[in-house]
């Protein structure tokens, strides 16, 4: 089946830091590769998405890239602000038209000003 | 914007109550989800429906069921409320076409059984 691992959290960290958040899949198939992020008292929201091999998604200074020989997509942004506290989730769906998506179990950054 | 609302933020129940949990969507999405948050354990699958009428089960279907009855309405049910239901529920919607489209979310609603 499916499965999503990633980085145990919480992190915390200075503003201006380097943030990185690793997160690993095992899939049936050739999935799609996505970034969720929630900020305190609000639903999901997608940070960021790749779709096939080698390709780097980006958002908001955020970026991952879809690594298939590692089965890795993980997490990194240059330089946090304290905005950029929230939960973040690593997730896929399995193919084009599986809609259904399996998800880490997320990890909680804290930035400090 | 595509809105996914929730009908209610907090919810307090008690054991043994039936709860309705109402989710709609403002953009004719076809397909629509339950997802169940608990800390450490990420967003897990109850119910996704991808038409009128039409529903699937997730990976922890127990103790609940849903009913879509309208494209844009999507309820979940919980028939006689238990204190392991106490968590963070989630709705969302995608269009259809591809997972490649965004899921959107709604805010959640926060759950308590007594």
């Amino acid at each position: 089946g499916n499965s999503v691992t990633q980085m145990e959290g919480p992190v915390t960290l200075s503003e201006e830091a380097f943030l990185t958040i690793n997160c690993t899949y095992t899939a049936t198939g050739y999935p799609s590769l996505f970034w969720y992020v929630q900020y305190p008292g609000e639903g999901l929201q997608l940070l960021l998405k790749a779709t096939k091999a080698d390709d780097k998604g980006s958002n908001k200074g955020f970026e991952a890239t879809y690594r298939k020989e590692t089965t890795s997509f993980h997490l990194e942004k240059g330089s946090v602000q304290v905005s950029d506290s929230a939960v973040y989730f690593c997730a896929l769906s399995d193919h084009p038209n599986d809609y259904k998506l399996s998800f880490g179990a997320g990890t909680t950054v804290t930035v400090r000003a | 914007d595509v809105k996914v609302t929730q009908s209610s933020r907090y919810l307090v129940k008690r054991t043994g109550e039936k709860v309705f949990l109402e989710c709609v969507q403002d953009m004719d999405h076809e397909n629509m989800f339950w997802y169940r948050q608990d800390p450490g354990l990420g967003l897990r699958l109850i119910y996704f429906s991808y038409d009128v009428k039409m529903k699937e089960k997730g990976d922890i279907p127990e103790g609940y069921s849903v009913s879509r009855e309208k494209k844009e309405r999507f309820s979940l049910i919980l028939e006689s409320a238990s204190t392991n239901q106490t968590s963070m529920y989630l709705c969302a919607s995608i269009l259809g076409g591809g997972s490649y489209n965004e899921q959107f979310f709604g805010p959640g609603t926060r759950l308590t059984v007594l």
